[in-house]
Formats: C-alpha cells, structure tokens, sequence
C-alpha cells in the first residue's frame, strides 16, 4: 500500500525559513517522480514543484525562495520554504508522479503570520 | 501557462440521476509524445484529493465505472452516470501536459 506523511509544518512569521519532509513507503520510491502541491485555506489546488529525472520544476510564485530534494536512501522528499509570505499559507501535499498524480499524503499545514 | 477552466462551478445533483462537469484549456494538451496530459481528481470534504481520471479517459485503480472521462485538444467533460452519495466533493481537472501543473478551479458538487 502506497503512503506518504508528511511532516514539518507549523507556524513561522513571515521572512522565515520551514523544511516539509515527506516520508514515501510501498513503492519503489527511487523510480519516481515526485511533487508538491498546496491548497490554501477554502481555495483551490495549486502545483509548487516536480522532481524527477527531467530535472526539478518550480511554479514561479516559490522560485528562488522554495527547495525540493530528496533523499533515497531514505524514501524521503523534502520542500526547503524560505523567505515565507503570508501568501504561502496553506496545506502543503506530497504527491507521488511526474504526469499522472496518482497517491496523495494527507498534507501538513504552514501558516505563516506575525 | 495553461489556463484551465471549469463549469459550473457548483452542480446540485439528484442522487441516482448524471452530472457532467466541463473542462476547458487555453491550449491543445496534446503533448509531443501523443499523449494528453489531461486528470480529473475528487477532494471530498476534509480529505485529500484522489485521482479518478487520467489521460483523457482512462479511470484509476479502484474508481467506480460510473465515471467517465472524455475529450480531446482544448475540451474535456468528466461524467457521473447515476450520482451516489459519495461522490459528493470537489472536482477539479488537471494538465500535466507541460510545466507549470496547472488545476481547474473546482466544480462543487452536491446534493439538491
């Protein structure tokens, strides 16, 4: 069975820094791609980042301030946020695949205010 | 970026009778490759999305086969032949034809 958790979030003020972590089990986790997707609160989906063997892509609301890697050896995924913004706010999805978003995690929420 | 429009954007439905949701994209999602980039996901109330439809039309592990997807190009219709209480939730359609994602903004579907 597919799963992925999420962890990492929290509240930070606005110009600071969190690290999301997204632990992958019940796949081969090194085959695939892997993104991020975030739903602000009452809104809709909005794509952050894909990592894959193309390369890492990001939405350009979070370039240059976002990071996503991952490790392998440990069947994890990480979202690095710096410079956060209020705008940022939202629950943050770790979602298995490149094309085809097939297993979604439960989120974990950022909530970046004063 | 693509832009990825829905209708309507709230849909009450008599339980047991269809539904239809549109999808339109600024622009062709058919990749290079043949293939059209184009899903529908479900978020029903509190809970994460899940995918129903990919490609087009082909229906994920485990989705019921009242649902349908069809198009092609720019237009794209996800259908719901008799409307069971747990398909109540959010609907949005999703290209991944090209970077960046982008997600329609969501069809509400409930009950009447």
């Amino acid at each position: 069975e597919v799963q992925l958790l999420e962890s990492g979030g929290g509240l930070v003020q606005p110009g600071g820094s969190l690290r999301l972590s997204c632990a992958a089990s019940g796949f081969a986790f090194s085959s695939y791609a892997m993104t991020w997707v975030r739903q602000a609160p009452g809104k809709g989906l909005e794509w952050v980042s894909t990592i894959g063997g193309l390369g890492t892509f990001y939405a350009d609301s979070v370039k240059g301030r976002f990071t996503t890697s991952r490790d392998n050896s440990k069947n994890t995924l990480y979202l690095k946020m710096n410079n956060l913004r209020a705008e940022d706010t939202a629950l943050y999805y770790c979602v298995k695949g490149l094309a085809l978003l097939d297993y979604w995690g439960q989120g974990t929420l950022v909530t970046v205010s004063s | 970026d693509i832009v990825m429009t829905q209708t309507p954007l709230s849909s009450p439905v008599t339980l047991g009778q269809p539904a239809s949701i549109s999808c339109r994209s600024s622009q062709s999602l058919l990749h290079s490759d043949g293939k059209t980039y184009l899903s529908w996901l479900l978020q029903r109330p509190g809970q994460p999305p899940r995918l129903l439809i990919y490609e087009i039309s082909n229906r994920f592990s485990g989705v019921p086969d009242r649902f349908s997807g069809s198009g092609a190009g720019t237009d794209f219709t996800l259908k719901i032949s008799r409307v069971e209480a747990e398909d109540v939730g959010v609907y949005y359609c999703m290209q991944a034809t090209q970077f960046p994602r982008t997600f329609g903004q969501g069809t509400k579907v409930e009950v009447k």
